[in-house]
C-alpha cells in the first residue's frame, strides 16, 4: 500500500509556541492529502482538506488561523499549530487520498505544556 | 444523531471465532464505507472498502453494506488474538467532499 509519513512523531512544547508537523507521502504523489486529530478515547476528526497548489479547506469550527495548512507539492503537506495551548494537546493524523480510499500517516503526539 | 455510531465494546470473542463488528450512519448520500483497524497508540490501517450493497470478501475479512437500512458492517473468521484492537467504521459522503467521517470505534479483544 501506499506509504505516508509524518514528522515529528512526538512533540512536547510550551504554551504560546508554535508546531510544525510535517506529511509527506513517499512513494506516491497525493494532490489532496487530509488533517486529522484524535482525543484520547474518542474518533478521528477531520480538521481539514489540504489541496496541492491551493488553499485548504477547514471544517466547521475548526480555526484556519491557528491550524495553517500549506500543501505545497504534491508530496508534502504542512500544518502549523500556532499559539499552541494545553487544550491543542491531541494525536495528529494526516492522510493521502489514494483513489478512493484514504492511507493514514503515524500520527504525531502534540503535547502543550 | 451521531453521523456515525458503532458500539464502543469492548466485545469479548473466543479465539477462532467469527467477528461482528457493526456500524450505522445517519447521511443517506454516503458513497464510500471503509473499516479501518487502530491499535493503541497507532494511526488507522485500511482493512476494507465497500461501495456497493452487499458483501465483499477479503481473505479472513468480509464487508457488508446494506444502503438501504444505513448499515455496515465487517465480520472476522477465524479470530486471532492479534486481531485484537479498535476498528474504526468511516463513511465518505460524496458530493465533491473527500473527507471521512469515523465512528468512535468498537473495542474487540480476542481471547487466546
Amino acid at each position: 500500500g501506499a506509504v505516508v509519513s509524518q514528522h515529528p512523531s512526538r512533540v512536547i512544547c510550551k504554551s504560546g509556541t508554535s508546531v510544525k508537523i510535517e506529511c509527506r507521502s513517499l512513494d506516491f504523489q497525493a494532490t489532496t492529502m487530509f488533517w486529522y486529530r484524535q482525543f484520547p478515547k474518542q474518533s478521528l476528526m477531520l480538521m481539514a482538506t489540504s489541496n496541492e497548489g491551493s488553499k485548504a479547506t477547514y471544517e466547521q469550527g475548526v480555526e484556519k488561523d491557528k491550524f495553517l495548512i500549506n500543501h505545497a507539492s504534491l508530496t508534502l503537506s504542512t500544518l502549523t499549530v500556532t499559539s499552541a495551548h494545553p487544550e491543542d494537546s491531541s494525536f495528529y493524523i494526516c492522510s493521502a487520498k489514494v483513489g478512493e480510499g484514504q492511507f493514514f500517516g503515524p500520527g504525531t503526539r502534540l503535547t502543550v505544556l | 444523531q451521531k453521523e456515525v455510531e458503532q458500539n464502543s465494546g469492548p466485545l469479548s470473542v473466543p479465539e477462532g471465532a467469527i467477528a461482528s463488528l457493526n456500524c450505522t450512519y445517519s447521511d443517506r448520500g454516503s458513497q464510500s464505507f471503509f473499516w479501518y483497524r487502530q491499535y493503541s497508540g497507532k494511526s488507522p490501517e485500511l482493512i476494507m472498502s465497500i461501495y456497493s450493497n452487499g458483501d465483499k470478501e477479503d481473505g479472513r475479512f468480509t464487508a457488508q453494506l446494506n444502503k438501504a437500512s444505513q448499515y455496515v458492517s465487517l465480520l472476522i473468521r477465524d479470530s486471532q488474538p492479534s486481531d485484537s484492537a479498535t476498528y474504526l467504521c468511516a463513511v465518505r459522503k460524496g458530493g465533491g467532499a473527500d473527507g471521512l467521517t469515523f465512528g468512535k470505534g468498537t473495542h474487540l479483544i480476542i481471547q487466546p
